[in-house]
């Protein structure tokens, strides 16, 4: 049974463009969301996380939404760059620890 | 400063070998993680500790696998033995306390069972 779900497991973008990657929970007690990014051969790196308390966290060039009622977050990236590829892991949390969604491979194109 | 440090980086065994991956958290950090990804399964969290106990290894897939932490500095997480349906990568991931986040992750071992 999967708590988080990362429908999408590839996206391809144009460089320049904005780049959304999607997010669905399922368990109503996660209050805590992160963004990860991963190149390979490395491990997960944080990018971008959220309380619940909020709606919407920016930093920079990524901007993550929560829509609580409707279980879902989004990832933008924009403009997205060459270096943006790699893969993003979806993340939550609530008095658990992390619990991962299976990722999105992301490709930007120049 | 020094991150999550994992060795080896990559393993090659034979099947029935015992298999033990090393981790050494970021310094201070008092929880650690171990994850196994795998094409299947994405990343799935094993089993992990806080001040060196372990509080849930409900992850561990059989009794094959074991974890230990004998000091705030180091973890182990031996296979044994060892199986081809083991072959993943294997991360390993450390926060200030249970709960905080971000973890931070190592770089991983990729392990091969032939």
């Amino acid at each position: 049974d999967q708590q988080v779900k990362q429908n999408s497991p590839s996206l391809s973008v144009q460089e320049g463009r904005i780049s959304i990657l999607n997010c669905d929970y399922t368990n109503s007690m996660f209050d805590y969301f992160l963004w990860y990014k991963k190149y390979p051969a490395e491990g997960p790196t944080f990018l971008i996380s959220i309380s619940s308390i909020k709606d919407k966290n920016e930093d920079g060039r990524f901007t993550v939404f929560l829509n609580k009622s409707a279980k879902h977050l989004s990832l933008h990236i924009v403009p997205s760059q060459p270096g943006d590829s790699a893969v993003y892991f979806c993340a939550a949390s609530g008095n658990t620890p992390l619990v991962f969604g299976k990722g999105t491979r992301l490709s930007v194109i120049a | 400063d020094a991150g999550v440090i994992q060795s080896p980086r990559h393993e090659v065994t034979e099947m029935g070998q015992e298999v033990t991956l090393r981790c050494k958290p970021i310094s201070g950090h008092n929880s650690l993680f171990w994850y196994r990804q795998t094409m299947m399964r994405g990343l799935e969290l094993l089993i992990y500790f806080n001040n060196n106990v372990p509080i849930d290894d409900s992850g561990m897939p059989e009794d094959r696998f074991s974890a230990k932490m004998p000091n705030a500095s180091f973890s182990t997480l031996k296979i044994q033995p060892s199986e081809p349906r083991d072959s993943a990568v294997y991360f390993c991931a450390s926060s200030f306390n249970l709960g905080d986040q971000p973890q931070h992750f190592g770089d991983g071992t990729r392990l091969s069972i032939l």
